[in-house]
């Protein structure tokens, strides 16, 4: 039961750079949501998905595409990075009705 | 606009001591409410939730939490603190209506003293 996984742990990325953040997992969620953690500023969301083949911006979405293709996996991808996109990232997953999301470990990316 | 407060962003208890870190909420609908805890270099590990029905609702690792629809609040409690609940502290707020979207405060972190 290996919960929400998300590969890499770490990355360090030039400016400009394109990545994908991945996040699987095997609980049969249908929601899944992406985060970023900056000090100070808690969680803030990224994009969101309440199923395969739909998604929906959340509070931050500039300079992050997310697709779901299959209910286990929802990678984020980052388009051209930039400094400002230096943090932790989180990936989610809870079925819906209200229940509390599992995060995986976190992705921490540096953009210099 | 949904929000999450936590006016503490630091707190310092003796271990032993008792604890209650706050939490204050704007929301329209209903809310569904959570207590997360996040160690150092760690994901976030749910310490307890609020749907409905008995405001006092217990939690894993000895907290608690009593929501206060008066008041807005959703206050973390402890009545003894051991020095492994060191961490940084998340109150979240969500609804199904707003999709099941979660919105975090900024966190408290919570030191703790021998």
């Amino acid at each position: 039961n290996a919960g929400v996984t998300q590969t890499p742990k770490f990355q360090v990325l030039k400016t400009g750079q394109s990545m994908t953040l991945q996040c699987a997992q095997d609980m049969n969620h249908e929601y899944m949501s992406w985060y970023r953690q900056d000090p100070g500023m808690g969680l803030r969301l990224i994009h969101y998905s309440v199923g395969a083949g739909i998604t929906d911006q959340g509070e931050v979405p500039n300079g992050y595409n997310v697709s779901r293709s299959t209910t286990e996996d929802f990678p984020l991808r980052l388009l051209s990075a930039a400094p400002s996109q230096t943090s932790v990232y989180f990936c989610a997953s809870s079925f819906p009705e209200g229940n509390g999301y599992t995060f995986g470990s976190g992705t921490r990316l540096t953009v210099v | 606009a949904q929000s999450v407060t936590q006016p503490d962003i630091h707190i310092t208890v003796s271990e032993g001591a008792s604890l209650e870190l706050r939490c204050n909420y704007s929301y329209g609908a209903t809310p569904y409410l959570f207590w997360y805890v996040q160690s150092p270099g760690q994901g976030l590990q749910l310490l307890l939730k609020y749907f409905s029905g008995d405001t006092l609702v217990q939690g894993i690792k000895g907290f608690e939490a009593e929501f206060k629809r008066s008041q807005s609040s959703f206050n973390l409690r402890k009545p003894s603190v051991h020095w492994s609940d060191a961490a940084e502290y998340f109150c979240a707020v969500g609804s199904m209506e707003y999709g099941n979207k979660l919105v975090f405060g900024a966190g408290t972190i919570l030191r703790v003293k021998s």
